[in-house]
């Protein structure tokens, strides 16, 4: 069954420094894959998303991410992190050929921003 | 409205009691979703329709859960005979065309329906 992980399940950055949450899927064919963030409270909102083409896709508020493929990850990544970025993160995959409804989310990333 | 409401945003349910948990999705939006948040996890899929059809209902965790979409817009969670195991955030999202989550269009999550069963 596809999967996905997201190994860290809090990470806390100072302001200002970069930022790295890790994503792993498991899944034959190439997926379709997104990011969302959390804030509390809050619905699901869409950071980015790789359907096909480049590997490197730039999403809202200055994130950006990248396929790999021999890796099965796509890590989210911002240069510079603001405090407004705290929230929680998810990963998440939806396969080829299944159901048209069925996003499969990783347990996400809770990311805590100090000053 | 500007985007997906869902209403109660917070219920509190005696065990057995039924409940039901509406989703208004973005006005002309085909594609509609359900999706169950448990405390510290990630949402796991309930179901999907697209206009009034419900073609995907494989994550229903039981026949306790039903889901429509009568006339294609409006569309309600119905959960009868709530149990511990039921409390969790429900999560209802919307996208404009058919396709779901491939059609490449964004799909709108609204802020949830919490719902505690005593």
């Amino acid at each position: 069954a596809q999967s996905v992980t997201q190994p860290d399940i809090h990470i806390t950055v100072s302001e200002g420094a970069s930022l790295e949450l890790r994503c792993n899927y498991s899944y034959g064919a190439t997926p379709y894959l997104f990011w969302y963030v959390q804030s509390p409270g809050q619905g699901l909102q869409l950071l980015l998303k790789y359907f096909s083409g480049d590997t490197l896709v730039q999403g809202i508020k200055g994130f950006e991410a990248e396929f790999k493929r021999s890796q099965s990850s796509f890590n989210l990544r911002k240069p510079s992190v603001h405090w407004s970025d705290a929230a929680e993160y998810f990963c998440a995959v939806g396969t080829y050929g299944g159901s048209q409804g069925n996003l499969i989310f990783g347990k996400g990333t809770k990311l805590s921003v100090k000053p | 409205g500007a985007g997906v409401s869902q209403s109660p945003r917070y219920k509190v349910a005696k065990r057995g009691q039924d409940v039901a948990l509406r989703c208004d999705p973005i006005s002309g939006h085909v594609s509609l979703f359900w999706y169950q948040q448990a405390l510290g996890q990630g949402p796991e899929f309930l179901t999907y329709f697209q206009n009034e059809a419900q073609l995907d209902k494989s994550g229903l965790p039981s026949d306790r859960f039903f889901a429509e979409r009568p006339e294609g817009s409006v569309s309600t969670l119905k959960i009868q005979r709530t149990q511990q195991e039921d409390s969790a955030v429900y999560l209802c999202a919307s996208s404009l065309e058919t396709g779901g989550i491939y059609s490449g269009n964004t799909i709108y999550f609204g802020e949830g329906s919490w719902l505690t069963v005593v």
